[in-house]
């Protein structure tokens, strides 16, 4: 089982580029999930499902957005990146609870930078 | 709102130190979930631990312990005789029951071990 992977592991953008994230999960988990990582703050969500087709906002949704066509898979693009998208990003996964919560999986990271 | 803070920033120690890390949490859920994340200088993020609020006895693992205690709100992180190989971030981070497993992670403690 290769687990979370994520596309890229790194890449540059210019302001105003645009740019989508692929993450990819092969143990069957219901949840998927998007964080950035910045310097003092932890991780922070972004986006997260729930199940196939369905999306969901976090904590910092402004300037992602989602996609869960497929329940292996979940995409973030950034539409017109701005300099405060530089971040290390972090895809996750977790089994569904309706009463509970599981730990979740993480990818390895895409770190990106705008400049 | 869910808050976890980890106020110790940084910490080193000298090898076969003891070394405890300091977790707060903030919840209005009487069911929820504490959860512990080791961030090795590699960056991935490594599950370490899940406890449920129900469950209040301490855990140990190897080196490792965990003290929960409902009444100061705090899942403190016990690493006994600490080596080179402890030097990461660790995460403590909260979720509540039924809420799409979403994650509120605290900033993270740096700890240095040094031989």
């Amino acid at each position: 089982n290769a687990g979370v992977t994520q596309t890229p592991k790194f890449r540059v953008l210019k302001t105003g580029q645009s740019m989508t994230l692929l993450c990819a999960q092969d143990m069957n988990h219901e949840y998927m999930y998007w964080y950035r990582q910045d310097p003092g703050m932890g991780l922070r969500l972004i986006h997260y499902s729930v199940g196939e087709g369905t999306t969901a906002k976090g904590e910092v949704p402004d300037g992602y957005n989602v996609s869960r066509l497929k329940k292996q898979n979940f995409l973030l693009g950034l539409e017109s990146a701005a300099p405060s998208q530089t971040s290390v990003y972090f895809c996750a996964s977790s089994y569904s609870m309706t009463s509970g919560s599981y730990e979740q999986y993480f990818g390895p990271g895409t770190r990106l930078t705008v400049t | 709102a869910q808050k976890v803070t980890q106020a110790q920033t940084e910490i080193s120690v000298v090898e076969k130190e003891d070394v405890t890390l300091d977790c707060v949490y903030e919840t209005r859920d009487t069911t929820y979930y504490l959860f512990w994340y080791k961030q090795p200088p590699s960056g991935e993020l490594v599950f370490l631990i899940r406890r449920n609020s129900f469950d209040e006895q301490n855990e140990i693992s190897g080196r490792y312990s965990w003290n929960f205690q409902k009444s100061t709100s705090s899942f403190n992180f016990t690493i006994t005789a600490s080596q080179v190989v402890d030097s990461a971030v660790y995460f403590c981070a909260l979720s509540e029951a039924g809420d799409g497993n979403k994650l509120v992670f605290g900033a993270g403690t740096i700890l240095r071990v040094k031989s």
